[in-house]
């Protein structure tokens, strides 16, 4: 099966610094990736969608210039927490699809961000 | 907005019973719908989906349930066992773009 892998796992910050996740499509091309969030005990809530080699396109409430997403190549999408703060501090979770009509999502294992 | 809703927060049930876990939603223009497992600290584990022109798919132990009339989804586990314990969420898709359930945590007893 298709699989995603994030980097890192788990970090830790210092507030007002910034922290850069990568997530990766192993073994297929993505068109599209998702960038989404969960506090604890609650649902994943989707912050932005990118199509590679396009500007990401940011739910309602997302800052763009906070979460910066880039989405370069067909197998890898980054999402940047800039100036972080401990308000910023949830599970972070990417997701990828290739084509096809209904474009299965593939999650990747999720970035544990905690901010000091 | 529309949202996607689960009915209850928490089911508990005996090693080898079945589980169901349901789910409303109400976007009608939804037409893909997928269930996911997930365990602590991990990522959203495909189980199963169903499309909008489908009303029951089965899967190995599992079968999902749609009734577009009340907009309804279901997820049947059969012959449940501890290693089935996990949060489950539905997710209901438009045009690719996927709203999550607020999820629910099934505990099997042993």
């Amino acid at each position: 099966g298709a699989v995603v892998s994030q980097h890192p796992s788990r970090v830790i910050c210092k507030s007002g610094t910034s922290v850069k996740i990568e997530c990766r499509s192993l073994d297929f091309q993505a068109t599209t990736m998702f960038w989404y969030r969960q506090f604890p005990k609650k649902s994943l809530m989707l912050m932005a969608t990118s199509n590679e080699g396009s500007k990401a396109t940011y739910e309602q409430g997302v800052e763009k210039d906070k979460f910066l997403i880039n989405h370069a190549s067909l197998t890898l999408s980054t999402l940047t927490v800039t100036s972080a703060h401990p308000e910023d501090s949830s599970f972070y979770i990417c997701s990828a699809s290739g084509t096809g009509s209904y474009n299965e999502q593939f999650f990747g294992p999720g970035t544990r961000l905690t901010v000091l | 907005g529309e949202s996607v809703g689960l009915h209850l927060p928490t089911l508990s049930v005996q090693e080898g019973d079945n589980s169901i876990i349901n789910c409303a939603y109400s976007n009608s223009a939804s037409d893909y719908f997928i269930w996911y497992k997930q365990e602590s600290g991990k990522g959203p584990q495909f189980i199963i989906d169903i499309r909008s022109n489908m009303d029951k798919r089965q899967g190995q132990r599992v079968t999902v349930l749609l009734n577009k009339t009340v907009k309804h989804l279901s997820l049947q586990i059969a012959a449940t066992q501890p290693g089935d314990s996990a949060v489950y969420f539905c997710a209901e898709s438009e045009n690719s773009k996927l709203t999550f359930g607020k999820g629910i945590t099934l505990s099997v007893r042993p």
